[in-house]
């Protein structure tokens, strides 16, 4: 079963505008991470955010982590055609061995 | 630096065949990932080593998945026999040791066709 669950599930907006990725996860975790998968491609890692932090920028990304609600938004400002892509969060349990789980992703295509 | 290599990228079979997919990880990373991702969903993990060992294969289909990664550096993947259900992308990760904050650098897969 996954941990983290993406919403929403598809994202459609046009370049400039604001898109904002919400994850919810279910066991406490050590740090939830955010990573891209471009259409057939692998995935490459965007942003960390430590279960002690609250809020992290990279860039044009914003990480925000609310570990009451078990739940982590990611922002993306001044969206351009090339940050079309899947999104997705994965978080690791208060176990060893930085075993990560990842949600279903949203699917965010941004049009120019 | 050189990203993680998999080959080989595409792979097309019939059901109950074999195959075998390998992954070149980082220089230096110790830690190895086999994850599978179905097609619209996240990457499962299926298999994580540390050096030739392994540390979680809890989700590993044993009775036709196995993986090994001799000397600690290259892995191979095996699905023998293969199912229908097991068309996917084979994504392999490395990381450096040093839990728990270190990033999975991902290389690009192999997609695999079970017919």
């Amino acid at each position: 079963s996954q941990q983290g669950e993406e919403d929403p599930q598809a994202l459609s907006i046009q370049e400039g505008e604001n898109a904002t990725m919400n994850c919810s996860y279910k066991t406490s975790i050590n740090n939830l991470q955010w990573y891209r998968q471009n259409s057939g491609r692998g995935l490459v890692h965007l942003i960390l955010i430590r279960s002690n932090e609250r809020e992290k920028h990279s860039g044009r990304l914003r990480v925000t982590l609310d570990t009451s609600k078990k739940s982590s938004s990611l922002l993306i400002t001044a969206s351009r055609a090339a940050d079309t892509a899947s999104y997705f969060c994965a978080t690791d349990a208060k176990r060893a061995g930085n075993m990560l789980t990842f949600g279903g992703g949203t699917r965010l295509m941004v049009k120019p | 630096e050189a990203g993680v290599a998999q080959s080989p990228r595409y792979k097309i079979i019939e059901k109950r065949q074999s195959v075998a997919f390998w992954c070149n990880p980082i220089s230096g990373h110790a830690t190895l990932y086999w994850y599978q991702q179905i097609l619209g969903q996240g990457p499962k993990l299926l298999i994580q080593f540390q050096n030739n060992g392994v540390v979680d294969d809890s989700q590993l289909p044993k009775d036709r998945f196995s993986a090994e990664r001799l000397k600690g550096v290259d892995s191979t993947l095996k699905i023998q026999p293969a199912k229908l259900e097991d068309s996917a992308v084979y994504l392999c990760a490395s990381s450096l040791p040093g839990w728990p904050y270190n990033e999975q650098f991902f290389g690009p897969g192999t997609r695999l066709t079970v017919l």
